[in-house]
């Protein structure tokens, strides 16, 4: 089956920019996570739905990021007015309650 | 999550075994130890985990010692295609609800011919 997809691939902005990343989890699972993966370091996280509900957001960085997950599935991480340092590559993954987290590519995010 | 410390980088030659430590010495008794790699410009792949006992898969063996503060990920027959960043992260597994995983900087494994 499919596994977690996410669009675009890359994205580039502009100073100030407002962006969408999308996140297209496993069909059936419940958990979705979003990470930050700066160069040359590990993903960070910085948020957790279960369902619609959006249980940890104790990794956002700054008031200008936000993620929702209206019906459940889709996920879209939105970041308003970009800054050069949130450039990095963002992460989705998604789970079943207690099992392994599948990522998907991930977004490469350029801001200029 | 307790902190795991492992090698920066590591080489290893195609069609022998890649070794990897990792350090856990806080670890409590309910974490797991899981391990992941990241070939490049891909997403994190899960690998293998355990609790206390050995184990194996079709990827890799898990090694975690006695007193659970360290593990090795054996890979028995290294190929080029391994060559990734390998992370080792110990997490809580609750009934119901997911966790986060909380990874370090990894070892750089390096297969070479």
């Amino acid at each position: 089956g499919a596994g977690v997809s996410q669009s675009p691939r890359y994205k580039v902005a502009k100073r100030g920019q407002d962006v969408a990343l999308r996140c297209d989890p496993i069909s059936g699972h419940v958990s979705l996570f979003w990470y930050q993966q700066a160069l040359g370091q590990g993903p960070e996280f910085l948020t957790y739905f279960q369902n619609e509900a959006q249980l940890d957001k104790s990794g956002l960085p700054s008031d200008r990021f936000f993620a929702e997950r209206p019906e459940g599935s889709v996920s879209t991480l939105k970041i308003q007015r970009t800054q050069q340092e949130d450039s990095a590559v963002y992460l989705c993954a998604s789970s079943l309650p207690s099992g392994q987290q599948f990522f998907g590519p991930g977004t490469r995010l350029t801001v200029l | 999550d307790a902190k795991t410390t492992q090698p920066t980088s590591m080489d290893c030659a195609e069609g022998r075994a890649a070794n990897l430590p990792c350090n856990h010495s806080t670890i409590s008794g309910n974490e797991y130890v899981y391990w992941y790699r990241q070939i490049h410009s891909q997403g994190p792949q899960y690998i293998i985990h355990g609790l206390k006992n050995n184990e194996t898969n079709e990827m890799a063996s898990l090694i975690i010692t006695e007193d659970r503060k360290s593990s090795t990920l054996i890979l028995p027959h290294a190929t080029l295609r391994d060559t990734a960043v390998y992370y080792c992260i110990v997490r809580v597994i609750n009934t119901g609800t997911a966790s986060k995983l909380t990874f370090g900087t990894g070892t750089r494994l390096q297969v070479t011919l």
